[in-house]
């Protein structure tokens, strides 16, 4: 039961756009959100998070938007960059003590110069 | 200088052997992880200790054997190796658990 899903396996934009990575999550208890980045042969790399009394947390170019009525958040990358082309993995905690981070399958992005 | 590091970066072993992968990270951090990403790319969460004790024990088989001999290593000891055990396993870090985690470069594990 895949209970974080970022259903577009791969996302396509030109350079300077706007790129908009979408994860849905079933679990009403996840209350913490995590997007992480990966190039080829590294290890993810944590890139934003934001907590559920947000519903928006702003890095730099990254801003990460919540909709908790509607299990979803976003990672919108303005402008975009050639050095973003990775994957971006969606990730999610739930509440309470210790909890384990449930990540996404990961959309592949690529930014077209 | 590294923050996690796991070593070998690749491994290719035949079926049952058995093999280990060692991590350590020099960020100070409490807790620290294990993760698989098998061929469709899923990241699970194997195990996870803080302070040296476990906390987290997903569904793996009992051939997976962490060990932590103190909180800076958290190494991973798999027996029997099967053909399905071949992946990318990830180390990583962090300050508590549930927060943002610092990842190793990760282990290929190719079993033939």
């Amino acid at each position: 039961d895949q209970q974080v899903k970022q259903n577009s396996p791969s996302l396509s934009v030109q350079e300077g756009r706007i790129s908009i990575l979408n994860c849905d999550y079933t679990n009403s208890m996840f209350d913490y959100f995590l997007w992480y980045k990966k190039y080829p042969a590294e290890g993810p790399t944590f890139l934003i998070s934001i907590s559920s009394i947000k519903d928006k947390n702003e890095d730099g170019r990254f801003t990460v938007f919540l909709n908790k009525s509607a299990k979803h958040l976003s990672l919108h990358i303005v402008p975009s960059q050639p050095g973003d082309s990775a994957v971006y993995f969606c990730a999610a905690r739930g509440s309470g003590g210790y909890q384990k981070v449930t990540f996404g399958t990961g959309t592949k992005l690529q930014v077209i110069p | 200088d590294t923050a996690v590091s796991q070593t070998p970066k690749y491994l290719v072993t035949q079926m049952g052997n058995d093999k280990s992968i060692k991590c350590e990270q020099n960020l100070g951090h409490d807790t620290m992880y294990w993760y698989k990403q098998d061929s469709k790319k899923f990241l699970k969460i194997m195990f996870s200790y803080n302070n040296k004790e476990l906390i987290i024990n997903e569904t793996v088989p009992n051939r997976f054997s962490p060990k932590s001999p103190d909180k800076a290593h958290l190494n991973l000891h798999i027996n029997s190796l099967e053909l399905g055990d071949s992946a990318v396993y990830f180390c990583a870090s962090s300050r508590w658990g549930g927060s943002e985690a610092f990842f190793g470069q990760g282990t290929r594990l190719t079993v033939v």
